[in-house]
Parts: structure tokens; C-alpha cells; sequence
């Protein structure tokens, strides 16, 4: 089954600093990748993707995620961070067996 | 036009009684997912259908029971209430099944008393 590592469970970052949250993955299939962004009191919504093809994926809000499969890593990246990306992130994977696995999540606090 | 939505947003009740939550998707997906996200935010799928039929079905006690009357309707019914089924519960929909995004529905937060 796969699985996803997500360090650190809160992160604190300065405003118009760089956003990094790591994501580390285990499958035993050529893995799709997600990392979705969950205001408060919302659903979640997808920031990126990685399917196949490039490895530097761009999403919504300035994100983007690059996968690398050496390390199996899909770590999210954002420039400068602004007092809107306070939120808690998700990393995920499918490993081909109709489940997404759900990393345990990044709460992202912005310091103005 | 909401694309995932679930009915109730909140629902407190006490311990023993029985509940429905409603989702609906107008994306025209032919998959739907219930998951629930405890205190601690961690996410955990209990169920998904692919064309009204079920295909995963974690380990959950059978106190909760889905069903899927269409492609674009997912209900989860919950029996004899317990306070551990505290949590936001989560739809979710998508084209095809989990190599697809997700796109999620805005949650029922359940509080049982």
C-alpha cells in the first residue's frame, strides 16, 4: 500500500518568505501525486498535481511542487508566502489501488 | 454552482441516536468517497463508489452504512451514535477512480453528546 510522510506539523513562515512543506512518498507503482490546501472550516481543494510527463508542476496561488522520483519526494514550494496561504496542506498518493493515502497534513502559519 | 455539496454543514446529536448526511456532485463524475477527519485533521477514506457500486469499504463498524442511489448522490448513515464518531466527515468526487483529483465537498461537522 502507499504512503505519504509529512514532516513537522506546523510550520511558521514569514511574509514574503519561501514557503517549503516536504512530502515524502512510498508506493510500489508509478505514483500520481496531490497536495491540496484546506482552509478553515472548508474542503479541500487541489493545489497540484503530478501524473507524468514534467517534474516541476505549477498550481493555483503561486505553488508548485516538483517531483522527484530518485528521492521520492514531492516537495510544495511557494517564493514569497502572504498572509492568505495560512492554511493546512496535504500531501497524498495513489498507488493504483483506488485509494488516495493522505499525508497527516502542514499547518501553515504566516507571520505578518 | 457548488460542485460537491453536502447536507447537513453542522449536526450535533446525542449518543444512541441515528443520523444522515446527504452529498451531491453536479461534475458528472461517476465516483464518490466518504472520508472522516479526526481531531488531529488526519483524513481516512471508509468508502467509495464507482457507478453505484461499492468498492472500498474500509474498516469500519457497520453502524455506518452508504449508499448511492445515483452517480451523483452519496448518503452515509450512522446507527446507534457513539461520542468517537466526533469528527468532520468529508465527500469527495471524481472521474474514474483514485489516479484522479479529488475535488471535496465542504463537510459535516458531527458532535455527538
Amino acid at each position: 500500500a502507499q504512503s505519504v510522510t509529512q514532516l513537522g506539523s506546523h510550520v511558521s513562515v514569514s511574509e514574503g518568505a519561501l514557503v517549503l512543506l516536504r512530502c515524502n512518498y512510498s508506493s510500489s507503482v508509478p505514483p500520481y501525486l496531490f497536495w491540496y490546501v484546506q482552509y478553515p472550516n472548508q474542503g479541500l481543494q487541489l493545489l497540484l498535481k503530478y501524473t507524468t510527463g514534467a517534474t516541476l508542476v505549477k498550481g493555483i496561488n503561486g505553488f508548485e511542487a516538483e517531483f522527484k522520483k530518485s528521492e521520492t519526494s514531492f516537495h510544495l514550494t511557494k517564493p514569497s508566502a502572504h498572509m492568505s496561504d495560512a492554511a493546512e496542506y496535504f500531501c497524498a498518493v495513489s498507488g493504483g489501488n483506488n485509494r488516495l493515502a493522505f499525508g497527516k497534513g502542514n499547518q501553515v502559519v504566516v507571520i505578518p | 454552482d457548488t460542485a460537491v455539496s453536502q447536507t447537513p454543514k453542522y449536526l450535533v446529536t446525542q449518543m444512541g441516536n441515528d443520523k444522515s448526511i446527504k452529498c451531491e456532485q453536479n461534475l458528472g463524475h461517476d465516483t464518490m468517497y466518504w472520508y472522516k477527519q479526526d481531531s488531529k485533521k488526519f483524513l481516512k477514506i471508509m468508502f467509495s463508489y464507482n457507478n453505484k457500486e461499492l468498492i472500498i469499504n474500509e474498516t469500519v463498524p457497520n453502524r455506518f452504512s452508504p449508499k448511492s442511489p445515483d452517480k451523483a448522490h452519496l448518503n452515509l448513515h450512522i446507527n446507534s451514535l457513539e461520542l468517537g464518531d466526533s469528527a468532520v466527515y468529508f465527500c469527495a468526487s471524481s472521474q474514474g477512480q483514485a489516479t484522479y483529483e479529488q475535488y471535496f465537498g465542504p463537510g459535516t461537522r458531527l458532535t455527538v453528546t
